[in-house]
């Protein structure tokens, strides 16, 4: 079994509309992101947490929110969707080792598309 | 701050051929590097990183990359491409501690036959 999987993996919706992606993991990280990437744009950073109680915007978090339900759980809600929203879309987890060193692991995306 | 500029969007290599993606990094502290494959419709892994244990690298699947401070740069090499490689490659740098991680714009890589 995947150690982070996202649900779902493709959406289609509409402009206006709530929607919420979901994510879970089996690698007992304290840390989760949300990114989403576009051709050309590379991945960019929307929400992290660093723990349950930790909730950070990235560096592209208007129009997103998100919710840390249990060290497993990050959702990412888009509160009404818009065309500019349509993207791939990526959770990751991350463990910090005592040397300082920070590996992300990546869930499989989430393909959504804005009408 | 750190950053990390990855040159051409788009690489071609024949197979059997040298692979080399460029990334160049900026950061105010020594960094940590990594780079990562993206393969069609999937998700990000990670190929290899840099956490100043040695400044060669060796990753998975042949590939390498070295560090050098003095063209603050992390290369990405293989000897020779097979076709399995074509795939979508990102260099990324942190600094450590509470910095998060900043990922370049990506290279594509095409394997022609």
């Amino acid at each position: 079994d995947a150690d982070v999987t996202q649900t779902p993996r493709n959406r289609i919706t509409k402009t206006g509309k709530r929607i919420m992606l979901e994510c879970s993991q089996t690698k007992g990280h304290d840390r989760m992101y949300w990114y989403r990437q576009d051709p050309g744009l590379g991945l960019r950073l929307i929400y992290y947490s660093f723990d349950v109680k930790d909730i950070n915007k990235g560096e592209i978090s208007d129009g997103y929110s998100v919710s840390r339900q249990a060290q497993a759980k990050f959702s990412l809600s888009l509160e009404s969707a818009i065309p500019n929203q349509t993207a791939l879309y990526f959770c990751a987890t991350s463990d910090l080792t005592s040397g300082g060193v920070e590996t992300q692991y990546f869930g499989p995306g989430t393909r959504l598309l804005v009408l | 701050a750190q950053s990390v500029t990855q040159l051409g969007s788009h690489v071609s290599v024949s197979e059997g051929a040298l692979v080399l993606l460029r990334c160049n990094y900026s950061s105010s502290v020594p960094p940590y590097l990594f780079w990562y494959v993206q393969y069609p419709n999937q998700g990000l892994q990670l190929l290899l990183k840099y956490t100043s244990a040695a400044t060669l690298v060796k990753g998975i699947n042949g590939f390498e990359a070295e560090f050098k401070k003095s063209e603050t740069s992390f290369h990405l090499t293989k000897p020779s491409a097979h076709m399995s490689d074509a795939a979508e490659y990102f260099c990324a740098v942190n600094s450590g501690g509470y910095q998060k991680v900043t990922f370049g714009t990506g290279t594509k890589l095409q394997v022609i036959p």
